[in-house]
């Protein structure tokens, strides 16, 4: 099947600090993708639409400002959590679409200090 | 009313029982239903995929949809050690491939040896 990876897959960051995560398809072209955060015994909760070439659409209550999306290829997606804070420590999964599935990336752990 | 309800477990069952693992909804306009196995720290991996009302077979794995009653099954038999993860339900209104998804929590399972 297809294969999204994620980079990194574990960050720990100082508050008030930016950091990047990488979403990409390894195999395939994604002109969507999408990104999840995921809280500890939570559900996967949808951010934002990547959209390759234009802007992110974003969820309701999900800072557009603070977390910024660029998809500047059909095979990378980036997310970019701005002056991160303690609150922002989650999973961030993002998924890519297929034909009858989506495919997920294996997630990366960020971790604020 | 959440979207989309599951109960999050833990559930806790020994080798070669069978598992029963449920998701209610309130949403009409979902269509497609998908069973995501997820472990830990990692990201999610469809399972089963399902349109309509019904059963769908796949080797140990059974998913029942029921549109009238807005619920959703999967059946585990003869569950293995390797099936413990968290079991996450996710539903769209349209094909499962390009369309936002909404989550359940999940349930965690441990299959006891």
């Amino acid at each position: 099947g297809a294969v999204v990876s994620q980079h990194p897959s574990w960050v720990i960051c100082k508050s008030g600090t930016s950091v990047k995560i990488e979403c990409r398809s390894l195999d395939f072209q994604a002109t969507t993708m999408f990104w999840y955060r995921q809280f500890p015994k939570q559900s996967l909760m949808l951010m934002a639409t990547s959209n390759e070439g234009s802007k992110a659409t974003y969820e309701q209550g999900v800072e557009k400002d603070k977390f910024l999306i660029n998809h500047a290829s059909l095979t990378l997606s980036t997310l970019t959590v701005t002056s991160a804070h303690p609150e922002d420590s989650s999973f961030y999964i993002c998924s890519a679409p297929g034909l009858y599935e989506q495919y997920f990336g294996p997630g990366t752990r960020l971790t604020v200090t | 009313q959440k979207e989309v309800e599951q109960d999050p477990g833990p559930l806790s069952v020994p080798e070669g029982a069978i598992v029963s693992l449920n998701c209610t909804y309130s949403n009409s306009a979902f269509q497609y239903f998908m069973w995501y196995r997820q472990y830990s720290r990692k990201g999610p991996e469809l399972l089963m995929y399902t349109y309509s009302s019904g059963n769908k077979e796949d080797g140990r794995f059974t998913a029942q949809v029921d549109k009238s009653s807005k619920y959703i099954s999967l059946f585990i038999r003869d569950s293995q050690p390797s099936d413990s993860a968290t079991y996450l339900c996710a539903m769209s209104g349209s094909g499962a491939g390009s369309y936002q998804l909404t989550f359940g929590k999940g349930t965690k399972l441990s299959v006891i040896p």
